[in-house]
């Protein structure tokens, strides 16, 4: 089993509306849960980092925790081209090193 | 504030040979990170140090070592260099101890042939 899975992409909609993404992770003692994005021949950009159960919002960009379910999510909200990218979830299993997911392909057409 | 610097971008390398990849992290963090990402995955975690000491090692070969220096920068040395070695190297610095928010540098693209 794979540390932190995410849905396959790529995810295609269409601009203005919610991309939805999501990750599940297996090592139930992860404390700290990451969204990562990455424009394709760059390295990860930090977008959002949540660590208690419940939604966070920043912006365009909302991060759900799920612990009992061990379940992260990332929504973006009014998706312009700009968001067209790979969504990264990362998780920390112990107390040095991320584990990434393979990351979900985000298209948002015009 | 200077971001994450890493040096060189680009490199290609023969096998066999050794290659040492460069790494200064933001000014006031003291933790860096090594990651090795390949086409279509997330990276991999490789090394984490704090205050020039390793925190933790991910799964790779004794030809990866990293250290890290009295100002906090680091290198990642590779040997022996194989073809499954070409990757983007990416080096991510923290604050502190621990695996908090990560801001990664734009990488260094090595090529093997």
């Amino acid at each position: 089993q794979k540390e932190v899975e995410q849905n396959s992409g790529p995810l295609s909609v269409p601009e203005g509306a919610i991309a939805s993404l999501n990750c599940t992770y297996s090592d139930r003692v992860s404390q700290s849960f990451f969204w990562y994005r990455q424009y394709s021949g760059k390295s990860p950009e930090l977008i959002m980092s949540i660590y208690s159960n419940g939604d966070k919002e920043d912006g365009r960009f909302t991060a759900q925790l799920n612990k009992a379910s061990q379940y992260v999510s990332l929504l973006i909200r009014d998706s312009q081209p700009s968001d067209s990218a790979t969504y990264l979830c990362a998780v920390n299993p112990n107390d040095y090193k991320l584990s990434f997911g393979a990351g979900t392909t985000v298209t948002v057409r015009a | 504030d200077a971001g994450v610097t890493q040096s060189p971008t680009h490199l290609i390398k023969t096998r066999g040979q050794h290659v040492t990849l460069r790494c200064s992290p933001i000014s006031g963090h003291k933790s860096v990170s090594w990651y090795q990402q390949v086409l279509g995955q997330g990276p991999q975690f490789i090394f984490q140090y704090y205050e020039k000491e390793e925190r933790g090692r991910g799964n790779f070969p004794d030809r990866f070592s990293a250290r890290q220096f009295p100002n906090y920068s680091s290198e990642l040395n590779v040997n022996a260099l194989l073809l499954g070695d070409s990757a983007l190297y990416l080096c991510a610095s923290s604050l502190g101890t621990g695996a908090g928010e990560q801001y990664f540098g734009p990488g260094t693209r090595l090529t093997v042939t």
